[in-house]
């Protein structure tokens, strides 16, 4: 019963061109969102995160879009560089549940081609 | 600051060992948070802390599994007997409030320890 579901394993992009990774989640108490980076051997770090009051929040290269009715947000990297290739968690708390947890997906490894 | 140190960085261990994971977080954060990442389930809480409290342990999987803090410089997942099915990567986080800014939730993970069970 995943609360926080990332559909592909992996993606492919090729270097320059949009990389998108998407995320689902089914609880609709959920306020806060972030993406983390996860490269091998090393811890998850934070990317970027967007409060459900917003729709759109943008960082450089890294915009995240939050569809709450649809409760889907998706993570755009333009253009895609070969240090992008990592593993991408995205994650999500209810900030009035009480708990302090993030809940996690299972991640999406993506591919930066040259 | 050195971050979340994690120790050791790897362990193998037999079947029925103990095993003690450690990690010192980030001075002055609040809170302490274990994560377990399988290719299975991903990254899940496992039990976290505030302030050397354990304040929710419903992710530890059973009683083999145990989490001390002692101070707020120091923490240890145990697990005794281990199994084969604990192998995973265990990761430490650290925060310093719950929310340290509308847009920023302020975790920082250690490098983990990666527990393969034999």
């Amino acid at each position: 019963d995943q609360q926080v579901k990332q559909n592909s394993p992996s993606l492919s992009v090729q270097e320059g061109r949009i990389s998108i990774l998407n995320c689902d989640y089914t609880n609709s108490m959920f306020d806060y969102f972030l993406w983390y980076k996860k490269y091998p051997a090393e811890g998850p770090t934070f990317l970027i995160s967007i409060s459900s009051i917003k729709d759109k929040n943008e960082d450089g290269r890294f915009t995240v879009f939050l569809n709450k009715s649809a409760k889907h947000l998706s993570l755009h990297i333009v253009p895609s560089q070969p240090g992008d290739s990592a593993v991408y968690f995205c994650a999500a708390k209810d900030s009035g549940g009480g708990a302090d947890g993030l809940t996690f997906g299972k991640g999406t490894h993506l591919i930066i081609q040259p | 600051d050195a971050g979340v140190i994690q120790s050791p960085r790897h362990e193998v261990t037999e079947m029925g060992q103990e095993v003690t994971l450690r990690c010192k977080p980030i001075s002055g954060h609040d809170y302490l948070f274990w994560y377990r990442q399988t290719m299975m389930r991903g990254l899940e809480l496992l039990i976290y802390f505030n302030n050397n409290v354990p304040i929710d342990d419903s992710g530890m999987p059973e009683d083999r599994f145990s989490a001390k803090m002692p101070n707020a410089s120091f923490s240890t997942l145990k697990i005794q007997p281990s199994e084969p099915r604990d192998s995973a990567v265990y990761f430490c986080a650290s925060s310093p409030a719950t929310f340290v800014q509308a847009t920023h939730y302020g975790y920082t993970f250690g490098s983990g320890t990666r527990l393969t069970v034999v």
